[in-house]
């Protein structure tokens, strides 16, 4: 079956502590791993695609990786800015019209 | 900008009763979503929809159906609302060419009473 697995579900840190979110996928033909954040009462907002391992995206202060099991978000010196639940999600193998299968979230909160 | 509207951002129904929730979009889209989030559950899909008039069902249609009548337009349409049909409702459109971009809106927190 497929799945997309996120941890930690939650994560503090302090301005300038950076750290990483995990997401784990188990499905057949990945054909793309995305990340959006998502802010309280807003819709989430496409951040990155990645599509094979060994492959980094960059924007500001997170870094996106992907290898073939897994996917980490890192924030190097994060912001009270950059709290937001942050979900990933992958394409399935075979549809083309965009059905994305998600994970729980992490949320982040960064204290100044 | 792409937008993404929602009919409203706070709805709250009895149960039985039947509930609509529209979404429109405004950047010619051939794709439409309609997902719900509930916390430690993450976004699941209800149903989508590739064309005018077209549509697939997502992992969680039971007790819910759609209407895509014009292409900027998309509606979700509880039956017979239940409570376990409390949640956060969330419409996305993508482009067919860029189907992991997808643009999403506000949200409807439906509460189901």
């Amino acid at each position: 079956e497929d799945q997309v697995t996120q941890s930690p579900e939650a994560l503090r840190l302090q301005e300038g502590e950076s750290s990483s979110l995990n997401c784990s996928y188990t499905v057949s033909g990945l054909r793309g791993l995305f990340w959006y954040r998502q802010d309280p009462g807003k819709g989430p907002e496409f951040l990155f695609t990645l599509y094979s391992a060994g492959e980094e995206k960059e924007k500001e202060r997170l870094k996106a990786t992907l290898t073939k099991k897994e996917s980490f978000l890192h924030i190097t010196a994060p912001k009270p800015e950059d709290s937001a639940t942050y979900l990933c999600a992958v394409k399935r193998g075979s549809s083309n019209t965009g059905k994305l299968i998600f994970g729980q979230g992490t949320t982040l909160q960064v204290k100044p | 900008d792409v937008k993404v509207t929602q009919s409203s951002r706070y709805l709250v129904k009895r149960t039985g009763e039947k509930v609509f929730l529209e979404c429109v979009q405004d950047m010619d889209h051939e794709n439409m979503f309609w997902y719900r989030q509930d916390p430690g559950l993450g976004l699941r899909l209800i149903y989508f929809s590739y064309d005018v008039k077209m549509k697939e069902k997502g992992d969680i249609p039971e007790g819910y159906s759609v209407s895509r009548e014009k292409k900027e337009r998309f509606s979700l349409i509880l039956e017979s609302a239940s409570t376990n049909q409390t949640s956060m409702y969330l419409c996305a459109s993508t482009d067919r060419g860029k189907f992991y971009e997808q643009y999403f809106g506000p949200g409807t927190r439906l509460t189901v009473t």
